[in-house]
């Protein structure tokens, strides 16, 4: 793979309670991106990130926050899990200039 | 209106045929344009990238992009079994970093 990794893979969490995921990548690219998919709706974007400390928001962002303390780690916070953000959750890494982005392997979240 | 718009199929075409898949997207001044494979629970996988008006070829795949249209497609010569997987179209409005748009898919089954 190309150098990004997400945790956990899987995972069940009850309603009301936070849930973080993280994305690590070790190709020191400076955009980051949290993408949520759902039958029907494609992917969408959550948050972006274009550097550290640096994140703007996507068109599906109430109820997520995120952080990027280092250029590796990007973090997705359910604030307080609902069962409308049961979902697949990628991360995506893009280089400064050009080609498209590259995609973790996924969370399969559900939110019980 | 979407911005990224595709026939979610299910495509079937019989083995070694000519696949024809096709996008159009609404924000005229998009710049990059991508194609991403995606089988079934896994991530998706960036197979080809056009930026300029008329087609690219790489290998099997054919990209095509007419701007003035706001169209895009792709063909995959000689189908094969394993081109079975949905297939996703991306616009990236601007190609400074900031989001691409998906679109939901067209699923294509390669029939042996």
């Amino acid at each position: 793979d190309a150098g990004i990794t997400q945790s956990p893979r899987h995972k069940v969490t009850e309603t009301g309670t936070p849930v973080t995921l993280r994305c690590h990548q070790t190709e020191n690219h400076r955009y980051m991106y949290w993408y949520r998919q759902d039958p029907g709706h494609g992917l969408r974007l959550i948050h972006y990130s274009y550097g550290v400390k640096d994140t703007d928001k996507g068109e599906v962002s109430d109820g997520y926050s995120v952080s990027r303390s280092k250029t590796e780690d990007f973090l997705l916070t359910l604030e307080s899990a609902t069962s409308s953000q049961t979902s697949v959750y990628f991360c995506a890494i893009r280089p400064d200039r050009g080609d498209g982005y590259t995609f973790g392997s996924g969370t399969r979240l559900t939110v019980v | 209106q979407k911005e990224v718009e595709q026939n979610s199929g299910p495509l079937s075409v019989p083995e070694g045929a000519i696949a024809s898949l096709n996008c159009t997207y609404s924000d005229r001044v998009s710049q990059s344009f991508f194609w991403y494979r995606q089988y079934s629970g896994k991530s998706p996988e960036l197979i080809m990238s056009i930026y300029s008006n008329g087609d690219k070829e790489d290998g099997r795949f054919t990209a095509q992009l007419n701007k003035a249209s706001q169209y895009v497609s792709l063909l995959i010569r000689d189908s094969q079994p394993s081109d079975s997987a949905t297939y996703l179209c991306a616009v990236n409005p601007t190609n400074t970093g900031n989001q691409f748009y998906f679109g939901t898919g067209t699923s294509l089954t390669v029939i042996p």
